[in-house]
């Protein structure tokens, strides 16, 4: 079953900070975030494994709840740069698709000057 | 640059054509996947490869005939397509096929069945 993320579509202005949510109704062993720019092959950002860790790629940050079997994606003082689909790739800890990379529907998210 | 290439970038094909999709990867990796991207839809895993070996197809309709001739290629046969298959077609590769694996996905394939 696939991760839920919200919002479905952000628009900044540069400089301002977003957080992207991703939810899952499974326990999760993993969390996986990509970012993929019109046009270009997605990109990896980051993995976060369970234990609640926070993970930082220059200012943008995510953390993972476990028990709430969430992640959010931080950006801090948004650069025209990351604008782009945001995806998140959840790893169920257990059952029939224990193992399984299955990713959300993306947050499309603009930055303009 | 990802070091994966996809060819073509873009196809058009009638419903009753054959053709193939082509996915090279230079990262030295051992696994490869074939994903499915639609508009306003998730990523859809349709096929795995390991070691050249196929380790999941995602119940992906038989038109569609994946070939993993050594680790550094995959393909993507195409024939008797409907138009609801026009889709992004992704390939990406990672070291291996296991958990918390980073993928490294090519550009894509925009085909447009007609």
């Amino acid at each position: 079953q696939q991760p839920v993320q919200s919002p479905q579509a952000v628009i900044l202005r540069e400089g301002e900070d977003a957080v992207i949510n991703c939810s899952s109704s499974k326990a999760l062993y993993s969390v996986h975030w990509y970012r993929q720019k019109h046009g270009e092959a997605p990109v990896f950002l980051m993995i976060l494994l369970k234990g609640g860790e926070q993970k930082g790629h220059e200012k943008i940050s995510a953390s993972f709840n476990e028990k709430k079997q969430q992640s959010s994606l931080y950006l801090t003082a948004s650069q025209l740069s990351y604008s782009g689909t945001y995806f998140c790739g959840t790893v169920n800890a257990g059952g029939t698709s224990y193992g399984k990379l299955t990713f959300g529907q993306g947050t499309i998210l603009t930055v303009h000057p | 640059e990802t070091g994966v290439t996809q060819t073509p970038r873009h196809l058009v094909m009638g419903m009753t054509n054959k053709k193939s999709l082509k996915c090279e990867q230079h990262l030295g990796h051992n696994a490869m996947y074939w994903y499915k991207q639609s508009a306003k839809k998730p990523l859809e895993l349709m096929f795995v490869y390991n070691f050249k070996e196929q380790t999941e197809n995602n119940s992906v309709p038989s038109r569609f005939s994946p070939e993993c001739p050594n680790s550094s290629h995959l393909f993507l046969h195409l024939h008797t397509l409907q138009p609801e298959d026009s889709a992004l077609y992704l390939c990406a590769s990672s070291q291996a096929s296991r958990i918390n694996e980073k993928l490294f996905f090519g550009s894509g394939t925009q085909l447009s069945v007609l």
